[in-house]
Protein backbone atom coordinates (compact mmCIF):
# COMPACT_ATOMS: atom_id res chain seq x y z
CA UNK A 1 0.00 0.00 0.00
CA UNK A 2 1.45 3.59 -1.20
CA UNK A 3 1.66 5.60 1.82
CA UNK A 4 2.41 8.84 0.00
CA UNK A 5 0.53 9.57 -3.20
CA UNK A 6 2.20 11.54 -6.10
CA UNK A 7 0.46 13.88 -8.63
CA UNK A 8 0.43 14.24 -11.17
CA UNK A 9 2.87 11.32 -13.28
CA UNK A 10 4.71 13.80 -15.60
CA UNK A 11 4.27 17.18 -16.55
CA UNK A 12 6.02 19.70 -19.18
CA UNK A 13 6.53 23.12 -18.92
CA UNK A 14 8.19 25.68 -20.63
CA UNK A 15 11.87 27.31 -19.59
CA UNK A 16 11.18 30.20 -17.45
CA UNK A 17 7.74 28.67 -15.93
CA UNK A 18 6.76 26.73 -12.81
CA UNK A 19 6.77 23.31 -12.04
CA UNK A 20 4.64 22.23 -9.24
CA UNK A 21 4.50 19.01 -7.91
CA UNK A 22 1.75 17.87 -4.90
CA UNK A 23 1.93 14.46 -2.74
CA UNK A 24 -0.35 13.51 0.26
CA UNK A 25 -0.20 11.80 3.22
CA UNK A 26 -2.29 9.56 5.85
CA UNK A 27 -0.14 8.55 8.19
CA UNK A 28 0.02 11.53 10.77
CA UNK A 29 3.50 9.89 12.50
CA UNK A 30 5.23 11.15 9.47
CA UNK A 31 7.57 14.01 10.58
CA UNK A 32 10.09 14.53 7.68
CA UNK A 33 9.38 15.09 4.13
CA UNK A 34 12.28 15.06 1.48
CA UNK A 35 12.20 15.31 -2.23
CA UNK A 36 14.46 13.61 -4.23
CA UNK A 37 15.63 13.88 -7.64
CA UNK A 38 16.56 11.37 -10.01
CA UNK A 39 18.54 11.87 -13.70
CA UNK A 40 18.10 9.01 -15.88
CA UNK A 41 20.79 5.72 -15.24
CA UNK A 42 21.33 7.69 -11.89
CA UNK A 43 19.92 7.23 -7.90
CA UNK A 44 18.20 9.44 -6.28
CA UNK A 45 19.63 12.66 -4.89
CA UNK A 46 18.35 14.68 -2.03
CA UNK A 47 16.83 18.31 -3.41
CA UNK A 48 15.25 19.86 -0.15
CA UNK A 49 13.93 18.34 2.74
CA UNK A 50 11.24 19.81 5.42
CA UNK A 51 10.15 19.15 9.18
CA UNK A 52 6.17 19.92 9.82
CA UNK A 53 6.94 22.56 12.24
CA UNK A 54 7.72 24.87 8.94
CA UNK A 55 4.80 25.80 6.85
CA UNK A 56 7.48 26.45 3.65
CA UNK A 57 11.26 25.98 2.98
CA UNK A 58 12.78 27.47 0.30
CA UNK A 59 16.36 26.66 -1.31
CA UNK A 60 17.43 28.64 -4.35
CA UNK A 61 14.49 27.80 -7.39
CA UNK A 62 13.41 25.14 -5.19
CA UNK A 63 10.44 25.62 -2.82
CA UNK A 64 8.56 23.00 -0.39
CA UNK A 65 4.87 23.85 0.85
CA UNK A 66 3.64 22.36 4.02
CA UNK A 67 0.36 22.09 4.77
CA UNK A 68 -0.06 20.15 8.15
CA UNK A 69 -4.19 19.98 8.49
CA UNK A 70 -4.34 18.78 4.97
CA UNK A 71 -1.75 16.67 4.89
CA UNK A 72 -0.57 17.70 2.02
CA UNK A 73 2.90 19.22 0.45
CA UNK A 74 4.12 20.40 -2.49
CA UNK A 75 7.21 21.11 -4.60
CA UNK A 76 7.79 24.51 -6.23
CA UNK A 77 10.02 24.73 -9.06
CA UNK A 78 10.68 28.39 -10.13
CA UNK A 79 12.08 29.57 -13.44
CA UNK A 80 12.78 25.90 -14.13
CA UNK A 81 15.67 25.35 -16.43
CA UNK A 82 16.01 22.14 -19.20
CA UNK A 83 18.63 20.99 -16.58
CA UNK A 84 16.22 20.32 -14.07
CA UNK A 85 14.56 18.16 -16.74
CA UNK A 86 13.93 15.19 -14.34
CA UNK A 87 12.20 12.97 -12.25
CA UNK A 88 11.38 13.64 -8.68
CA UNK A 89 9.71 12.03 -5.79
CA UNK A 90 8.30 12.86 -2.53
CA UNK A 91 8.96 10.92 0.69
CA UNK A 92 8.06 10.20 4.49
CA UNK A 93 9.39 8.98 7.13
CA UNK A 94 8.93 9.03 11.10
CA UNK A 95 11.70 9.99 13.54
CA UNK A 96 13.00 6.69 15.43
CA UNK A 97 12.42 4.82 12.57
CA UNK A 98 15.50 4.92 11.37
CA UNK A 99 14.27 7.44 8.89
CA UNK A 100 13.32 4.89 6.48
CA UNK A 101 11.59 6.16 3.73
CA UNK A 102 8.24 5.76 2.14
CA UNK A 103 8.12 7.23 -1.54
CA UNK A 104 5.70 8.61 -3.57
CA UNK A 105 5.78 7.19 -6.97
CA UNK A 106 7.39 10.02 -8.99
CA UNK A 107 6.99 12.86 -11.69
CA UNK A 108 8.33 13.23 -14.51
CA UNK A 109 9.37 16.58 -15.42
CA UNK A 110 10.15 18.03 -18.85
CA UNK A 111 11.00 21.53 -19.44
CA UNK A 112 11.04 22.69 -23.11
CA UNK A 113 13.36 25.32 -23.76
CA UNK B 1 34.81 11.38 -2.37
CA UNK B 2 33.66 7.82 -3.71
CA UNK B 3 30.33 7.32 -3.52
CA UNK B 4 27.49 4.55 -2.71
CA UNK B 5 28.65 1.50 -4.88
CA UNK B 6 26.41 -1.10 -5.88
CA UNK B 7 27.72 -4.50 -7.98
CA UNK B 8 26.81 -6.01 -10.74
CA UNK B 9 25.28 -2.91 -12.42
CA UNK B 10 23.05 -5.67 -14.66
CA UNK B 11 22.26 -9.29 -13.04
CA UNK B 12 20.19 -11.61 -15.45
CA UNK B 13 19.42 -14.67 -14.13
CA UNK B 14 17.09 -17.33 -14.69
CA UNK B 15 14.19 -18.46 -12.44
CA UNK B 16 14.83 -20.34 -9.35
CA UNK B 17 18.72 -19.11 -9.29
CA UNK B 18 20.02 -17.38 -6.14
CA UNK B 19 22.17 -14.15 -7.02
CA UNK B 20 23.86 -11.47 -4.36
CA UNK B 21 23.65 -7.96 -4.83
CA UNK B 22 26.46 -6.13 -3.71
CA UNK B 23 26.71 -2.53 -1.63
CA UNK B 24 29.41 -0.65 -0.70
CA UNK B 25 29.14 2.51 1.47
CA UNK B 26 29.57 5.67 1.82
CA UNK B 27 33.27 4.99 3.79
CA UNK B 28 32.29 5.87 7.86
CA UNK B 29 28.40 5.84 7.45
CA UNK B 30 26.88 3.42 10.11
CA UNK B 31 23.76 3.34 8.06
CA UNK B 32 22.76 1.43 5.25
CA UNK B 33 19.75 0.72 3.49
CA UNK B 34 18.21 -1.40 0.86
CA UNK B 35 15.20 -0.38 -1.59
CA UNK B 36 13.74 -1.97 -4.39
CA UNK B 37 12.58 0.05 -7.56
CA UNK B 38 9.97 -1.37 -9.61
CA UNK B 39 9.46 0.67 -13.32
CA UNK B 40 7.87 4.15 -12.86
CA UNK B 41 7.82 3.69 -9.38
CA UNK B 42 9.30 5.34 -6.27
CA UNK B 43 12.01 3.24 -4.28
CA UNK B 44 10.16 0.62 -1.93
CA UNK B 45 12.10 -0.06 1.61
CA UNK B 46 13.11 -3.62 2.08
CA UNK B 47 15.36 -3.38 5.28
CA UNK B 48 17.81 -1.38 7.03
CA UNK B 49 21.28 -1.33 9.08
CA UNK B 50 22.77 -0.07 12.02
CA UNK B 51 26.87 -1.23 11.92
CA UNK B 52 26.47 -4.91 11.48
CA UNK B 53 22.75 -4.95 13.09
CA UNK B 54 19.71 -5.77 11.25
CA UNK B 55 17.19 -2.83 12.66
CA UNK B 56 14.12 -3.49 10.42
CA UNK B 57 13.55 -6.26 7.67
CA UNK B 58 9.81 -5.58 7.52
CA UNK B 59 10.13 -4.41 3.99
CA UNK B 60 11.43 -8.04 3.01
CA UNK B 61 8.70 -9.45 0.95
CA UNK B 62 9.54 -13.14 1.81
CA UNK B 63 11.71 -15.37 3.35
CA UNK B 64 13.38 -15.55 -0.09
CA UNK B 65 14.99 -12.38 0.70
CA UNK B 66 17.96 -11.69 3.33
CA UNK B 67 20.61 -9.21 3.75
CA UNK B 68 23.73 -8.81 5.67
CA UNK B 69 26.09 -6.67 6.99
CA UNK B 70 28.61 -8.68 8.80
CA UNK B 71 31.44 -6.12 9.07
CA UNK B 72 29.24 -3.23 9.46
CA UNK B 73 30.47 -1.98 5.66
CA UNK B 74 30.16 -3.85 2.67
CA UNK B 75 26.40 -5.42 2.74
CA UNK B 76 24.97 -8.42 0.82
CA UNK B 77 21.06 -8.76 -0.37
CA UNK B 78 20.68 -12.07 -1.70
CA UNK B 79 17.69 -13.62 -2.97
CA UNK B 80 17.01 -17.31 -3.09
CA UNK B 81 14.99 -19.36 -5.82
CA UNK B 82 14.54 -16.41 -7.85
CA UNK B 83 11.22 -15.53 -9.62
CA UNK B 84 10.56 -13.20 -12.36
CA UNK B 85 8.67 -11.17 -10.26
CA UNK B 86 11.72 -10.23 -8.64
CA UNK B 87 12.68 -8.15 -11.40
CA UNK B 88 13.63 -4.87 -10.51
CA UNK B 89 16.16 -2.01 -9.67
CA UNK B 90 17.55 -2.90 -6.23
CA UNK B 91 18.96 0.42 -5.05
CA UNK B 92 21.01 0.86 -2.09
CA UNK B 93 21.63 3.76 0.48
CA UNK B 94 23.84 5.32 3.37
CA UNK B 95 23.70 7.99 5.80
CA UNK B 96 26.00 9.04 8.38
CA UNK B 97 23.98 7.86 11.39
CA UNK B 98 20.26 7.10 11.68
CA UNK B 99 20.32 7.21 15.26
CA UNK B 100 20.04 11.03 15.53
CA UNK B 101 17.47 13.40 16.43
CA UNK B 102 17.42 15.08 13.42
CA UNK B 103 16.24 13.81 9.89
CA UNK B 104 17.61 16.69 8.49
CA UNK B 105 21.33 16.45 9.48
CA UNK B 106 20.82 12.63 8.07
CA UNK B 107 20.58 12.62 4.33
CA UNK B 108 20.20 9.26 2.59
CA UNK B 109 22.67 8.67 -0.60
CA UNK B 110 21.75 6.40 -3.35
CA UNK B 111 24.04 4.17 -5.22
CA UNK B 112 23.37 3.42 -8.84
CA UNK B 113 21.41 0.40 -8.20
CA UNK B 114 21.68 -3.28 -9.52
CA UNK B 115 19.04 -3.84 -12.40
CA UNK B 116 18.17 -7.26 -11.80
CA UNK B 117 15.91 -9.52 -14.92
CA UNK B 118 14.90 -12.73 -14.17
CA UNK B 119 14.09 -14.98 -17.12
Amino acid sequence: QQQVKQSPQSLIVQKGGISIINCAYENTAFDYFPWYQQFPGKGPALLIAIRPDVSEKKEGRFTISFNKSAKQFSLHIMDSQPGDSATYFCAASISGSGYKLSFGAGTTVTVRA
Amino acid sequence: GAGVSQSPRYKVTKRGQDVALRCDPISGHVSLYWYRQALGQGPEFLTYFNYEAQQDKSGLPNDRFSAERPEGSISTLTIQRTEQRDSAMYRCASSLDSTGPDPLTDTQYFGPGTRLTVL
